[in-house]
């Protein structure tokens, strides 16, 4: 099947700094993309739709300056939270699709 | 409202046991149904993907039904292994390429 990749699988950095978490999807093309975030015991909030070559598009709530979306290729959307807080410790996970939705392995964020 | 609910929340079954996870949705328009099993701390996995017409669709051990009448869904576990033990999560789909609509879960333990 199809497989998508996350960069890096966890990471841990202090209040203020930046992150940027890297999807590609391995052995197709995909022209969009999901990040989701998912809190413990919670299921997979959807943050943003990557469309590749656009703007990507928010859900209600998610700020779109402190979670700057960038989908340069068909293989690789990028998702860095500007100015990290300790509430936005969560496991990001991406998605793309290929017939169906395939998810990546999830990046765990701790933010001291 | 586009729903998606699961039961029951949380499930303990001995190894080897059969069980049964529900899904029932409120989703329209709608274009299949999926269920994915998410390992603690990872990326969700699809079992199945189901659309209008199916009615049952199996992978190994894995059998899911559709009622797109009554607009519910099942998910039988066929002689539980250890491995089983994770959180299956069912997922509607309005149209190709569109976010999916997330059920909460139902975290199943598998226990010796």
């Amino acid at each position: 099947g199809a497989v998508v990749s996350q960069h890096p699988s966890r990471v841990i950095c202090k209040s203020g700094t930046s992150v940027k978490i890297e999807c590609r999807s391995l052995d197709f093309q995909a022209t969009t993309m999901f990040w989701y975030r998912q809190f413990p015991k919670q299921s997979l909030m959807l943050m943003a739709t990557s469309n590749e070559g656009s703007k990507a598009t928010y859900e209600q709530g998610v700020e779109k300056d402190k979670f700057l979306i960038n989908h340069a290729s068909l293989t690789l959307s990028t998702l860095t939270v500007t100015s990290a807080h300790p509430e936005d410790s969560s496991f990001y996970i991406c998605s793309a699709t290929l017939e169906t939705q395939y998810f990546g392995p999830g990046t765990r964020l701790l933010v001291l | 409202k586009n729903q998606v609910e699961q039961s029951p929340q949380s499930l303990i079954i001995l190894e080897g046991k059969n069980c049964t996870l529900q899904c029932n949705y409120t989703v329209s328009p709608f274009s299949n149904l999926r269920w994915y099993k998410q390992d603690t701390g990872r990326g969700p996995v699809s079992l199945t993907i189901m659309t209008f017409s199916e009615n049952t669709k199996s992978n190994g051990r894995y059998t899911a039904t559709l009622d797109a009448d009554t607009k519910q869904s099942s998910l039988h576990i066929t002689a539980s292994q250890l491995s089983d033990s994770a959180s299956y999560i069912c997922v509607v789909s309005q149209e190709a390429g569109t976010a999916l609509i997330f059920g909460k879960g139902t975290t199943l333990s598998v226990s010796s």
